[in-house]
């Protein structure tokens, strides 16, 4: 398999669930990155790691927790969500660090959480 | 602050040209990217500007006016797959991506 898998493909959870978010790339890409994807609002980058350390965190509530075990892996974990938390979670890798140049992001599919 | 606009919805028919804008105003300007998401599908990289001009890839082409802080990109003989989103996004002084809120293309026979 090549590219940005993510998993699951659609969420639904209540409030008070905790669940969490897969990605997996499969490019050798040194960084990966979660984005917010809302209806007719630009994208918001969330979280960036890079060579698995990470590098931003954009003032994101603490009920998203990321993960990143390896280079290959990425995950959200999510916890005591708000119904305006359901978006559209793109996870997405590049080549190169984030802050050194023009790079070309992969993106992965993305995961529809809807919170009831 | 940083923005980005283009257009949020446009409309064209099949076999016909189309020109998406984009204009924006950001601390500074390490190039531009024009990505195409079609619905529940990935974003997809089109293309990279960072000097003036106009720069063709088969059916699309993206052109970029430092000076006006503006792009556009376009697309010729319409087909019904390129029914899909459009998102515009400027590296700035930083390297960090300003999107802007994407524009959806609807594509009719």
């Amino acid at each position: 398999e090549t590219g940005v898998t993510q998993t699951p493909r659609h969420l639904v959870m209540g409030m008070t669930n905790k669940k969490s978010l897969k990605c997996e790339q499969h490019l050798g890409h040194n960084a990966m990155y979660w984005y917010k994807q809302s209806a007719k609002k630009p994208l918001e980058l969330m979280f960036v790691y890079s060579l698995e350390e990470r590098v931003e965190n954009n003032s994101v509530p603490s009920r998203f927790s990321p993960e990143c075990p390896n280079s290959s892996h990425l995950f959200l974990h999510l916890h005591t969500l708000q119904p305006e938390d359901s978006a559209l979670y793109l996870c997405a890798s590049s080549q190169d660090e984030p802050g050194t140049g023009a790079n070309v992001l992969t993106f992965g599919a993305g995961s529809r959480l809807t919170v009831l | 602050g940083q923005n980005i606009d283009q257009p949020t919805e446009m409309t064209a028919t099949e076999g016909a040209i189309v020109q998406i804008n984009c204009t924006y105003q950001t601390s500074g300007f390490n190039g531009l990217f024009w990505y195409q998401q079609h619905a529940g599908e990935a974003p997809t990289f089109l293309s990279y500007n960072v000097l003036d001009g106009l720069e063709e890839k088969g059916r699309f082409s993206s052109f970029l006016s430092r000076s006006k802080g503006y792009s556009y990109l376009l697309l010729k003989e319409l087909q019904m797959k390129d029914s899909a989103s459009y998102l515009c996004a400027v590296l700035d002084s930083n390297y960090q991506l300003i999107w802007g809120a994407g524009t959806k293309l609807i594509i009719k026979p």
